[in-house]
């Protein structure tokens, strides 16, 4: 089972660079969401969607823009990196709303370092 | 709007003790969701536990054990019998019936030591 899928793994890039990270989920999942981890700091939401077609600000959305294309499919593009955005980013899913069980199921994680 | 707190960067327990970590956090909803994650070595995020805010009774999970105490805003995980492979980052998250925003703590770095 592929569960939730980000592409790419590992990435570097410059400052001023322009990248999208992609995350698909297989699960049927309503809800998508994209959290950046920082040492000290937890996971941070930076965007998230409750259903296709609907985008919503997180806590930290400066300097990122999300599209989510169909229900499978939630990218969040840099469209020029800082090097405040090296950081590990995280793709997650859950039912919600239908279940509110409000689980989440990750990605494995992106490492993005910006030189 | 709602914040979570984790006042427990860090902790290291022996093998086999009872370990408790600390979550607070802030709303004014009355109806939410809270969670506690576990993120080994290899970073997958793994749920440990939940809680629904209008249940009085604490959620258990094998050796995971919650202390909710919603007048307090507190929601602390008890690990007893603690193994070696619950060493990992654990963070708590919050949710509310009003919207999907799902939004996690600083994160408690346990340490279980042989």
């Amino acid at each position: 089972n592929a569960g939730v899928t980000q592409t790419p793994k590992f990435q570097v890039l410059k400052t001023g660079q322009s990248m999208t990270l992609q995350c698909a989920q297989d699960m049927n999942h309503n809800s998508m969401y994209w959290y950046r981890q920082d040492p000290g700091m937890g996971l941070r939401l930076i965007y998230y969607s409750a259903s296709e077609g609907t985008t919503d600000k997180g806590e930290v959305p400066n300097g990122y823009n999300v599209s989510r294309l169909n229900k499978r499919e939630f990218s969040l593009r840099l469209e020029s990196a800082a090097p405040s955005q090296t950081s590990v980013y995280f793709c997650a899913s859950s039912e919600l709303p239908d279940t509110y069980t409000g689980e989440l199921f990750f990605g494995e994680g992106s490492r993005l370092t910006v030189l | 709007a709602q914040t979570v707190t984790q006042s427990q960067p860090e902790m290291s327990v022996q093998e086999a003790e009872t370990v408790t970590l600390s979550c607070t956090y802030d709303t004014s909803e009355n109806n939410y969701y809270l969670f506690w994650y576990k993120q080994p070595p290899s970073r997958q995020m793994i749920l440990v536990i939940r809680q629904e805010a209008y249940k009085q009774q604490n959620a258990t999970e094998n050796r995971f054990s919650v202390n909710f105490q919603k007048a307090a805003k507190s929601f602390s995980l008890k690990i007893s019998d603690s193994q070696l492979g619950d060493t990992a980052m654990y963070f708590c998250a919050f949710m509310t019936n009003r919207d999907d925003k799902i939004i996690f703590g600083k994160g408690t770095r346990l340490h279980i030591l042989p």
